[in-house]
């Protein structure tokens, strides 16, 4: 069982409509990463999350530590958003280490 | 200003080969972290180095070795290849704003090992 998991896998939604993705997490964690990809090119980070709430434009992010859950709101969803989304936890992955383990992503599409 | 670049962007190597993917990050980031991802899995964790040090290393094994050099670009050298050692390789360079984390990534370099 992977221990970042994402739903849904596939979300194809029409413009202007309110868009939500989860991510649950099994493990203890330090810090969140909601991140993005459109086709053909790179990943980014939207935001980092420890607690609580961020906003920056139409994104929204949310965690909570005790549910070991998280949610990445889009609204007014535009054919511009299309692209693969993707949470990543930081963790202690032993050895002296914390890295990011990955989600598989979702991939949004938004029909005009 | 350029993103994430990485070198090359394709490569392929026989078992029992070593290879070096080079990384140069966003100026003025002096994070790069790799990553390893295999066709159809999330990417997992390598290495993280910050100012030329090592700060985290994942579950790999001793074949895999990395270094950053003093203008924080960065090398990944894969000894010994194996065939499972086939997959995407990504490189991160990081800067934090505040309490903010921003992550950028390169396009990878597609290993493929014959």
């Amino acid at each position: 069982k992977n221990e970042v998991e994402q739903s849904p896998q596939n979300l194809t939604a029409q413009e202007g409509e309110f868009i939500t993705i989860n991510c649950s997490y099994s493990v203890g964690i330090s810090a969140l990463h909601w991140l993005q990809q459109h086709p053909g090119g790179g990943i980014v980070s939207l935001f980092m999350l420890s607690s609580g709430k961020k906003k920056h434009g139409r994104l929204i992010a949310t965690i909570n530590i005790q549910e070991k859950h998280s949610s990445l709101h889009i609204t007014a969803s535009h054919p511009r958003d299309s692209a693969v989304y993707i949470c990543a936890v930081v963790s202690y992955l032993g050895r002296g280490a914390d890295g990011l383990t990955f989600g598989k992503g979702t991939h949004l599409i938004i029909q005009p | 200003d350029a993103g994430v670049t990485q070198s090359p962007t394709h490569l392929i190597k026989t078992r029992g080969q070593h290879v070096t993917l080079r990384c140069s990050p966003i100026s003025g980031h002096k994070s790069v972290s790799w990553y390893q991802q295999v066709l159809g899995q999330g990417p997992q964790f390598i290495f993280q180095y910050y100012e030329k040090e090592e700060r985290g290393r994942g579950n790999f094994p001793d074949r895999f070795s990395a270094r950053q050099f003093p203008n924080y670009s960065s090398e990944l050298n894969v000894n010994a290849l194996l065939l499972g050692d086939s997959a995407l390789y990504l490189c991160a360079s990081s800067f934090w704003t505040g309490n903010d984390e921003k992550l950028f990534f390169g396009s990878g370099t597609q290993l493929s090992v014959l």
